[in-house]
Parts: structure tokens; sequence; C-alpha cells
């Protein structure tokens, strides 16, 4: 049963901290978008990547978020200071390209304090 | 332009009742219409889509009911049941794109 993967699945931290989020996509799949989840905003495209390469990161506060994939099993999203306004869930999906269907991960659910 | 906007923010039915739950566009470059459910805790999954040359799509108890004339999509739940409680997303993407644009999402309960 694929399915897309995220750790860690909860994060406590303290403003000014660096945050460090992981997702592994589905074998297979080539295009991975990480999603920010809150009850104000609903859900937010941070970024997403065709073949690992960034191709929209504009949904993202430039200055202290960073999204990478080193490789096709791993995407990154690290926020770098925290600040108590990130407290939300960050979800992961992955999906083929131009292949419709997005499959999400679990979410982490970071709070900032 | 790129906004879906999604109606009602939240819901109540009695199990056995028909949930509709809308969404309206602006962008009629948007060519595939998916609706997303969501469980506390859980990420989003696929529930049912559909693209803008047909008028309905059915799947079980579920229903997408499409008018492009309005720019209007819409889910129907019939026979609602207390296992169908939880978050809707519809969605819209555009032709060739990766992309999808989120409503804001709508609350279910369903109570027995």
């Amino acid at each position: 049963d694929a399915r897309v993967t995220q750790t860690p699945r909860d994060k406590v931290t303290e403003m000014g901290q660096e945050v460090t989020m992981r997702c592994q996509p589905i074998l297979g799949h080539n295009t991975v978008f990480w999603y920010r989840q809150t009850m104000m905003q609903g859900l937010e495209l941070l970024a997403y990547f065709r073949n690992r390469a960034p191709l929209d990161d504009s949904g993202m506060p430039k200055d202290r978020f960073s999204a990478e994939m080193p490789d096709a099993t791993l995407a990154t999203l690290k926020i770098q200071p925290s600040e108590p306004r990130d407290s939300a869930v960050y979800f992961c999906a992955s999906g083929t390209v131009l292949g419709e269907t997005q499959y999400f991960g679990p979410g982490t659910r970071l709070l900032v304090l | 332009q790129q906004q879906v906007k999604q109606s009602p923010q939240s819901l109540i039915v009695q199990k056995g009742g028909i949930s509709i739950i809308n969404c309206a566009y602006e962008n009629t470059a948007f060519d595939y219409f998916p609706w997303y459910q969501q469980f506390p805790g859980k990420g989003p999954a696929l529930l049912i889509a559909i693209r803008p040359d047909v008028s309905e799509k059915k799947e079980g108890r579920f229903t997408i009911s499409f008018n492009k004339s309005a720019k209007q999509f819409s889910l129907h739940i019939m026979d609602s049941q207390p296992g169908d409680s939880a978050t809707y997303f519809c969605a819209a993407s555009l032709y060739n794109t990766d992309k999808l644009i989120f409503g804001t999402g709508t609350r279910l309960q369903v109570f027995p």
C-alpha cells in the first residue's frame, strides 16, 4: 500500500529555532507539493517540484522558508527562524506529472511557542 | 481569478439526508475539478472528480453536478452517514498544470 510519509508527525519548538520537515513521496511519483493548513487560511500551496526541480514557491515566505529535494525519495521544508505564526499543519503530497491526483501524507503538526 | 469559492463553511445533516456543498470559480481555463475528503488528523484524499465536458458524475452515494455556464459545481452526498463526517474541499486546476487551487473547505457533521 504505497503512501506518502512525513516526519515528524508532531513538533513543538520555541520561537527562533530551526524546524525541518521531511517527506518521502510515493515511489515513482515525480511531482511533490508542500501545503500549509490553518483554520484561517485553509490549504495554501507553499511550493512544488517536478522531477526534483522547483517550479513554484510563490506561496512561501522566502526570508525564512526553504524547500528542497535532495533526491527523488526525499523532500524537505525548512523554517529558520520559526515564529508563532508558522504554527500549522504542513502537508506533503505527491503525484505524477499532469496526473491530476495528489496523494497527501498525514501531515506534520507544528507548534511554535 | 485564481480563486475557488466554497460554501457553506459548515453543514449539519441528519443521517439519511442529502448533503450539498457548492463551489464557484471565475477562470474558464480550469479544466479539472476534484473533491477531496479529509478526516481529522489525516491528509486530504481524492473523493471524486469531474471534467467540464460532462454535467454530472456519480460514484456510489457521491455525485458531482457541474454547470459550465454558471461556473459552478457541487458535491451531493446521498443517504449521508455518520462516517461521512469530515471536511470536504473542492479544487480546480488549469489545463496542462499540476497545481490545484483549493476551496476553503466545508466541515460536514452527520448526526445519527
